[in-house]
C-alpha cells in the first residue's frame, strides 16, 4: 500500500458546485496534514493545514479521521479559479519530516 | 520580500555532465529538502537537511549530491550517474528541525536532457 493515495480524476464539476477529495495515508503514527494546490507548470502551493478538530478556511474545509486515517478538502461554491491540482501531504518523521506526497487530484471547474 | 528561489527555470544536460541547480532561502529556516517532481507520479523526496553541515538521503538519492554549508543554501548536483534526470524539481524549507510545520517551495527548475 502506498503512504499517500489520492482519487488521480479529474473531478469535472460546474461553477457553484461543492466537491470533496479524500485522501488516505498509511501510517497510523502520522502527525501533521496538509493540502496543497498546484497550478499547472507550478510549484505546490499551501491551501491549507489540517487540524484534529477540522478547520475552515473561506470556502475551503479540511477534516481528519485518524479512525480510518484519511483526510478530505471539502471546497463549496467552486469557482473557475479553483481549477488546479490538490495535493495531500502527510509529514514522515522519519525522514527528517519531509512531506510524503499524494499524486494529486485534479479539478477543472468548468462555466 | 522573503522566500525561496530556484535557479535557473530551466536546464539543459548533456550526456555525461554533472549539472548544479540552486535553492536559496531568506527565511532563517533550519530544514531544506529537495523533491522530484515526474508527471502522473507526484513528489519524491531526494534528500533533507535538518542543519547546517548535514544533510540525508531521501527516498530517491541515487544520482543526487547536496552540500549544506550555509543555513540559506541548499544546491543540488545531478551527476552524470542519474540516468534519468528529466524532471521537475522542487526545492522547499520549512522553519525548524523535527517540525511538523508546513514546507514552502521555490518555482522549481525544469531540467531536460539534450
Amino acid at each position: 500500500r502506498k503512504e499517500v493515495e489520492q482519487d488521480p480524476g479529474p473531478f469535472n464539476v460546474p461553477e457553484g458546485a461543492t466537491v470533496a477529495f479524500n485522501c488516505t495515508y498509511s501510517n497510523s503514527a502520522s502527525q501533521s496534514f496538509f493540502w496543497y494546490r498546484q497550478d499547472c507548470r507550478k510549484e505546490p502551493k499551501l491551501l491549507m493545514s489540517v487540524y484534529s478538530s477540522g478547520n475552515e478556511d473561506g470556502r475551503f474545509t479540511a477534516q481528519l479521521n485518524r479512525a480510518s486515517q484519511y483526510i478530505s478538502l471539502l471546497i463549496r461554491d467552486s469557482k473557475l479559479s479553483d481549477s488546479a491540482t490538490y495535493l495531500c501531504a502527510v509529514v514522515n518523521s522519519n525522514s527528517g519530516y519531509a512531506l510524503n506526497f499524494g499524486k494529486g487530484t485534479s479539478l477543472l471547474v468548468t462555466p | 520580500d522573503g522566500g525561496i528561489t530556484q535557479s535557473p527555470k530551466y536546464l539543459f544536460r548533456k550526456e555525461g555532465q554533472n549539472v548544479t541547480l540552486s535553492c536559496e532561502q531568506n527565511l532563517n529556516h533550519d530544514a531544506m529538502y529537495w523533491y522530484r517532481q515526474d508527471p502522473g507520479q507526484g513528489l519524491r523526496l531526494i534528500y533533507y537537511s535538518q542543519i547546517v553541515n548535514d544533510f540525508q538521503k531521501g527516498d530517491i538519492a541515487e544520482g543526487y549530491s547536496v552540500s549544506r554549508e550555509k543555513k540559506e543554501s541548499f544546491p543540488l548536483t545531478v551527476t552524470s550517474a542519474q540516468k534519468n534526470p528529466t524532471a521537475f524539481y522542487l526545492c522547499a524549507s520549512s522553519i525548524g528541525q523535527r517540525s511538523n510545520q508546513p514546507q514552502h517551495f521555490g518555482d522549481g527548475t525544469r531540467l531536460s536532457i539534450l
